[in-house]
């Protein structure tokens, strides 16, 4: 089974600048995250679907990230503009979804430096 | 809210060595707990995780943990570390209302000494 899908695997953009990540979850999958991983940190929630609906994006910097996920399947991630301290990895996952689903499988993450 | 510390920023330990990461949770009723890994340049993986039942989980890869509600505890241990262990370790905790919504540690990284 193909895992998550993530590109590019690493961005490097300077500060006002737009940028735009892709996940591809595994295929039946409901639910997808988007994560920041920032260095030295563990992964923080940046928002999550359930099929093509958001359920969570309280830690969403609303006023430069954006994300959807057309269709159910494939999701994408923006921020406009960057600034410095978005540098960070962002990994998403999937997971079958449902009450009773906990497992998340990630995948290798997008690398984004802010210059 | 939940949260979960990890004290150990690094550890190193020789190959072969026993191994012990410590995790603290704080949650006021029982939490879902996970130990993920994640090797350089990957994704995070799951090793184990605990929902209820016995206390003791057994993982993948040869780890386990141990959950101590009396010390709010999660600790992961692996009998004899080897080389390919050499990775970031995260724990993890999860409200038992809404488990799909996890909060991780800051993780400890785990060196092998040769």
């Amino acid at each position: 089974e193909a895992g998550v899908a993530q590109s590019p695997r690493y961005k490097i953009i300077e500060k006002r600048q737009s940028v735009a990540f892709w996940c591809n979850p595994i295929s039946g999958h409901a639910t997808l995250y988007w994560y920041q991983q920032i260095l030295g940190q563990g992964p923080k929630l940046l928002i999550q679907f359930q099929n093509n609906g958001v359920v969570d994006d309280s830690q969403l910097p609303k006023d430069r990230f954006s994300a959807e996920r057309l269709k159910g399947v494939d999701s994408t991630l923006k921020i406009q503009p960057a600034k410095l301290e978005d540098s960070a990895v962002y990994l998403c996952a999937s997971s079958f979804g449902g009450t009773t689903d906990y497992e998340q499988y990630f995948g290798p993450g997008t690398r984004l430096t802010v210059t | 809210a939940q949260s979960v510390t990890q004290p150990d920023i690094h550890i190193t330990v020789s190959e072969g060595a026993s191994l012990e990461l410590r995790c603290n949770y704080s949650y006021g009723a029982t939490p879902y707990l996970f130990w993920y890994v994640q090797s350089p340049g990957q994704g995070l993986q799951l090793l184990l995780k605990y929902f209820s039942g016995d206390t003791l989980v057994q993982g993948i890869k040869g780890f386990e943990a141990e959950f101590k509600r009396s010390q709010s505890s999660f600790n992961l241990r692996k009998p004899s570390v080897h080389w390919s262990d050499a990775a970031e370790y995260f724990c993890a905790v999860a409200r038992y209302s809404s488990a799909s919504k996890i909060i991780f540690g800051s993780g400890t990284r785990l060196s092998i000494r040769p």
